[in-house]
């Protein structure tokens, strides 16, 4: 069966504290994604990763960093968290093609306070 | 820029009862179109998935439609039940080669009541 995991499913943390997001498939996938989603704004990429080391910024990349040092495993970081970055994060991963659906994990509701 | 236009933004039916999801994009070249359902508190998960040359699908109770001209989809589901309670995503693929990034809608959240 199809897994993707992440590491809470809620958290919360003080503005200006290192957040570590991390994502794990089990489906040996090339693509992994990070998403927030937030109500009436549906969900927007922040970054993506296509191999190993590699990433690329999506639509709202500022204040967010990755890491990708194992094809199972994207991190998200947080460098210095603030009010705003207050979301639910979801991660994805599907095979390289625009046909593959991408398969989400459960998502994480972080609070900044 | 591509984009992908939902509504309505929310709907409220009762148990038993159809509706019909709609959306439209400007996605060019066109790839693929999938409808995702979210339950609350998990992550989205495809509920079909639409080709150029494709103007029906359907997948128990919901019915996806294309219409690759007008560059418009619909979901229609069938005698509604409790659990179709989610919102509904629309995403829509370019067929630029190497592309990977589908484009959201911004979703229809189904409120189905007893």
């Amino acid at each position: 069966d199809v897994k993707v995991t992440q590491s809470s499913r809620y958290l919360v943390k003080r503005t200006g504290e290192k957040v570590f997001l991390e994502c794990v498939q089990d489906m040996d996938h090339e693509n992994m994604f990070w998403y927030r989603q937030d109500p009436g704004l549906g969900l927007r990429l922040i970054y993506f990763s296509y191999d190993v080391k590699m990433k690329e910024k999506g639509d709202i990349p500022e204040g967010y960093s990755v890491s990708r040092e194992k094809k199972e495993r994207f991190s998200l970081i947080l460098e210095s968290a603030s009010t705003n970055q207050t979301s639910m994060y979801l991660c994805a991963s599907n095979l390289a093609s625009s046909y593959n659906e991408q398969f989400f994990g459960p998502g994480t509701r972080l609070t900044v306070l | 820029k591509n984009q992908v236009e939902q509504s309505p933004q929310s709907l409220i039916i009762l148990e038993g009862k159809n509706c019909t999801l709609q959306c439209n994009y400007t996605v060019s070249p066109f790839s693929n179109l999938r409808w995702y359902k979210q339950d609350t508190g998990r992550g989205p998960v495809s509920l079909t998935i639409m080709t150029f040359s494709e103007n029906t699908k359907s997948n128990g109770r919901y019915t996806a439609t294309l219409d690759a001209d007008t560059k418009q989809s619909s979901l229609h589901i069938t005698a509604s039940q409790l659990s179709d309670s989610a919102s509904y995503i629309c995403v829509v693929s370019d067929g630029t080669g190497g592309s990977y990034i589908p484009t959201f809608g911004r979703g229809t959240s189904l409120i189905v009541h007893p």
